[in-house]
């Protein structure tokens, strides 16, 4: 079955950087593209990006520009979100989603998400 | 960008009522890409309708979307408790996609 497994929860001081990775399993990892998706505590979702595991650049939300990275590695079948520069406002839970087209369009698997906490 | 307005913010309704949830663009979303999300506390989102109309596989047909341009709504027909939840309405047309701020439909 499709699973999109994320990294553990991370503590981060303003002005450092992050690193998410979602790994995936149970399909062909190079046919979908895979976005990033934030949720700050009790607030709605924000797109930041998306990544095309097969190759070609990535796609970043131009609020984020020049501080987000998406990478993957098809090796492992996982994708890497990096944050730098974190500020508190970064403070959300990181969600890493399958993007599917075809007889059903959109995210139709999610990471369970990863909680980064920005704080002094 | 495309912002996207979901109302009411709050939808106060019992087990077996109909639930009408509306998402508002601030411009026309190309070719009805709009989708709804269903989210409950400490899970991810759950797709369940895309294209404005389309129904998500598996998803039960209490669920219909409809509208086109710059309104929307996702209907629920008749409430079941596992339905209590936020719902997010996000259009793919354009970028950057966008996602609106939630509607919580909440047990009365």
């Amino acid at each position: 079955q499709v699973q999109l497994v994320q990294s553990g929860a991370e503590v981060k001081k303003p002005g450092a950087s992050v690193k998410v990775s979602c790994k995936a399993s149970g399909y062909t990892f190079d046919s979908y593209y895979m976005h990033w998706v934030r949720q700050a505590p009790g607030q709605g979702l924000e797109w930041m990006g998306i990544i095309n595991p097969s190759g070609g650049s990535p796609y970043y939300a131009q609020r984020l520009q020049g501080r987000v990275t998406m990478t993957r590695d098809t090796s492992t079948s996982t994708v890497y979100m990096e944050l730098s520069s974190l500020r508190s406002e970064d403070t959300a839970v990181y969600y890493c989603a399958r993007w599917v087209t075809g007889t059903t369009v959109g995210f139709d698997y999610w990471g369970q998400g990863t909680l980064v906490t920005v704080s002094s | 960008e495309i912002v996207l307005t979901q109302s009411p913010g709050t939808l106060s309704l019992s087990p077996g009522e109909r639930a009408t949830l509306s998402c508002r663009a601030s411009q026309s979303v190309s070719s009805s890409y709009l989708a709804w999300y269903q989210q409950k506390p400490g899970q991810a989102p759950r797709l369940l309708i895309y294209d404005a109309s389309g129904r998500a596989t598996g998803i039960p047909d209490r669920f219909s979307g409809s509208g086109s341009g710059t309104d929307f709504t996702l209907t629920i027909s008749r409430l079941e408790p596992e339905d209590f939840a936020v719902y997010y309405c996000h259009q793919y047309g354009s970028s950057p996609q966008t996602f609106g701020q939630g509607t919580k439909v909440e047990i009365k």
